[in-house]
């Protein structure tokens, strides 16, 4: 089973931020957060990953909570190409750990 | 640098038929996974192979489902014979570092069982 829980939907309006939570309070302390999306008819894309601090890439940036049971992945000025489904995962990045995906979050950006 | 490529992306079969799906990796990943996915659910792990070797394949019917990845690059997932139910769409991601990496997944194909 998916050890986080994640929103079923969310909207967001084209140009605002989206912040994308994700509760993972039973997570262990070698265990990332990473998150991937999937666009329709797409397979899953990375967006981006971490540990323990704050990460920001191109994409998206990522802010994890000091106690670690939360994370929110924030796309600064969504546009409409965002609109897909957002997976949070948590996973050991160590040999033979494999990424479990939940059904993830359907964020649709609207004009 | 090219993704990770698969074929064909889409395949409608009739039940009880046979059916074969094709995954090439990125360059120089020698881990390669097959997932299966549901309409409105995340990708479930089929099979990791570590270069040719099949080293998580729990989650994969064997008695209908099968996967080689010969010489440890190309990989095949079969099924044979294809039932209504198998109807989903099959993605292939590949990562370095023994699957501790990024995953990085195909465009996936999507098969209907008639």
């Amino acid at each position: 089973d998916a050890k986080t829980t994640q929103p079923t939907s969310m909207d967001c309006a084209e140009g605002r931020a989206a912040n994308l939570p994700c509760n993972h309070s039973t997570i262990s302390g070698n265990e990332y957060v990473y998150w991937y999306r999937q666009i329709h008819s797409q397979g899953p894309q990375y967006i981006i990953h971490g540990l323990k601090n704050n990460e920001t890439n191109e994409m998206a940036s990522l802010i994890i909570t000091e106690d670690r049971k939360s994370s929110t992945l924030i796309l600064p000025h969504a546009t409409l190409r965002d609109t897909a489904v957002y997976y949070c995962i948590v996973r050991v990045v160590d040999y033979g750990q494999n990424f479990v995906f939940g059904p993830g979050t359907r964020l649709s950006v609207l004009p | 640098e090219a993704g990770v490529v698969q074929s064909p992306r889409y395949k409608i079969i009739e039940k009880k038929q046979p059916v074969a799906f094709w995954c090439n990796p990125i360059s120089g990943h020698n881990t390669l996974y097959w997932y299966l996915q549901n309409l409105g659910q995340g990708p479930e792990l089929l099979i990791r192979y570590e270069n040719e070797e099949a080293v998580d394949d729990s989650q994969l019917p064997k008695d209908r489902f099968s996967a080689e990845r010969l010489k440890g690059v190309d990989s095949t997932l079969k099924i044979q014979p294809a039932e209504l139910g198998d109807s989903a769409v099959y993605l292939c991601a590949s990562s370095q570092g023994q699957g501790a990496g990024t995953q990085y997944f195909g465009p996936g194909t999507r098969l209907t069982v008639l």
